[in-house]
């Protein structure tokens, strides 16, 4: 049973266009919203985070939506530069064991 | 300092071998994580160790073994591995279970280490 749903698998963008990358959940127990940023090779890192009291959170060119009547947020590069090639994915925590709950990953390609 | 290190970056193996995978934080972290990845899927969670305990094992084949020798440390032993086994392994740490609530939630991942089991 898959949580969390995460579009597009894939996205090419150009350089200075913006990268959106949606999630959808289930389990409105979550309670705590991070996108996690991953390069080849290397192992995943928090990107940016947002918690359920507040609809938007911006920190440089990176910013969360979140809609909790629709269960959803989403994350909006701006100025979308070749070094954010990456894989990005949402993964709210659950539970005691403070499991991840991993989207599928979305991969980014930006184009110079 | 958010750095957790793995040791080795690249490991081969045969399926009759038996190799251990390191990890190691300094970060005064509780909580340490063994994941998998798959190549093109999202990390797959093994292990929990809370305060140097065995927390979770999320139904892992007994042919991997964790081993938390102390609050920084964390390795995996492996033996009779398949090649389906074959994977980037990765290590990360966080403050402590802290249930999902705040930022003492994050976790800190390692770089990894690719095993290929022959």
């Amino acid at each position: 049973q898959q949580q969390v749903k995460q579009s597009p698998q894939s996205l090419i963008v150009q350089k200075g266009g913006i990268s959106i990358i949606n999630c959808a959940y289930e389990n409105t127990a979550f309670d705590y919203f991070p996108w996690y940023q991953q390069f080849p090779g290397k192992g995943p890192a928090l990107l940016i985070a947002i918690r359920p009291d507040v609809s938007e959170k911006k920190e440089g060119r990176f910013t969360i939506s979140f809609n909790k009547s629709a269960k959803q947020f989403s994350l909006h590069i701006m100025d979308s530069q070749p070094g954010d090639s990456a894989t990005y994915f949402c993964a709210p925590p659950k539970g005691a064991g403070n499991k991840l709950t991993f989207g599928g990953g979305t991969r980014v390609l930006v184009k110079p | 300092d958010t750095e957790v290190t793995q040791t080795p970056k690249h490991l081969v193996m045969g399926m009759t071998n038996k190799k251990s995978l390191k990890c190691e934080q300094h970060m005064g972290h509780r909580a340490m994580y063994w994941y998998k990845q798959k190549a093109k899927k999202p990390p797959e969670l093994m292990f929990v160790y809370s305060y140097e305990k065995l927390s979770i094992n999320e139904s892992v084949p007994s042919r991997f073994s964790p081993e938390c020798p102390n609050s920084s440390l964390l390795n995996l032993h492996l033996h009779a591995l398949q090649p389906e086994d074959s994977a980037l392994y990765l290590c990360a740490s966080s403050q402590d279970l802290s249930h999902g609530r705040g930022f003492t939630d994050t976790q800190y991942f390692g770089p990894g280490t690719r095993l290929t089991v022959l």
